[in-house]
């Protein structure tokens, strides 16, 4: 079965500081994909990237940058350099071939000024 | 472009009263459609998910239930709400055309409070 732990449940950083969102998955495919999303205070889920299994290059996209990792089931999210506007709860998903999405609990970012 | 919309986006409702909230995609054809929900502070539940109109499947049994009759509406209804019924609830789709465990695109959600 599949399953996304996000152990952080708060995070709290000042502007301009780094930060790392943890994510861990469970999955017993050798096919699947992992997601990233973000929930600013309005509410709406924005996706902010998608990763297949079999690709396990980093990716970087400005700010934003995720490192894969199979080897310790791990896809996490660091922010350089955060902003207030960072602020937001932050989701990691998981899902096998043909099969659903599973979030996992969220993190939520607080990025004081 | 696509868009998503659903609405209300708030209510407020009494225990034992019928619901009815809508979700409509605009700009694509045959998207897979999903309703989740948010209890508060919490992560996202799977409800309801559909490949097509009138096809229907439920990942939790409870007092909800959802219709799709148009290609791209999508319907999440109760006929007696309950106070566990409560929390934010998300439309979101993806193409139809790929794979249904691709990337999902939510909605601006509603917000539902049972009192």
């Amino acid at each position: 079965a599949q399953k996304v732990t996000q152990a952080q449940t708060e995070i709290s950083v000042v502007e301009k500081e780094d930060v790392t969102l943890d994510c861990v998955y469970e999955t017993r495919d050798t096919t699947y994909y992992l997601f990233w999303y973000k929930q600013p205070p309005s509410g709406e889920l924005v996706f902010l990237i998608r990763r297949n299994s079999f690709d396990e290059q980093n990716e970087i996209s400005g700010r934003y940058s995720w490192n894969f990792q199979k080897s310790t089931s791990s896809f996490n999210f660091t922010i350089t350099a955060s902003q207030v506007v960072d602020s937001a709860v932050y989701f990691c998903a998981l899902s096998e071939t043909n099969n659903d999405m599973r979030f996992g609990a969220g993190t939520r970012l607080t990025v004081k000024p | 472009s696509q868009t998503i919309h659903q609405w209300p986006a708030t209510l407020v409702q009494p225990v034992g009263s019928p619901l009815s909230l809508e979700c409509t995609v605009e700009g694509t054809s045959n998207p897979n459609l999903y309703w989740y929900r948010q209890a508060a502070g919490r992560g996202l539940q799977l409800l309801f998910y559909s490949v097509g109109i009138g096809q229907i499947s439920s990942e939790v049994p409870q007092n909800l239930s959802a219709s799709r009759p148009q290609d791209r509406q999508f319907i999440l209804s109760s006929k007696k709400l309950l106070l566990s019924d409560s929390g934010f609830y998300l439309c979101a789709w993806n193409n139809g055309l790929e794979k249904i465990s691709y990337e999902q695109y939510f909605g601006p959600g509603t917000r539902l409070t049972v009192t």
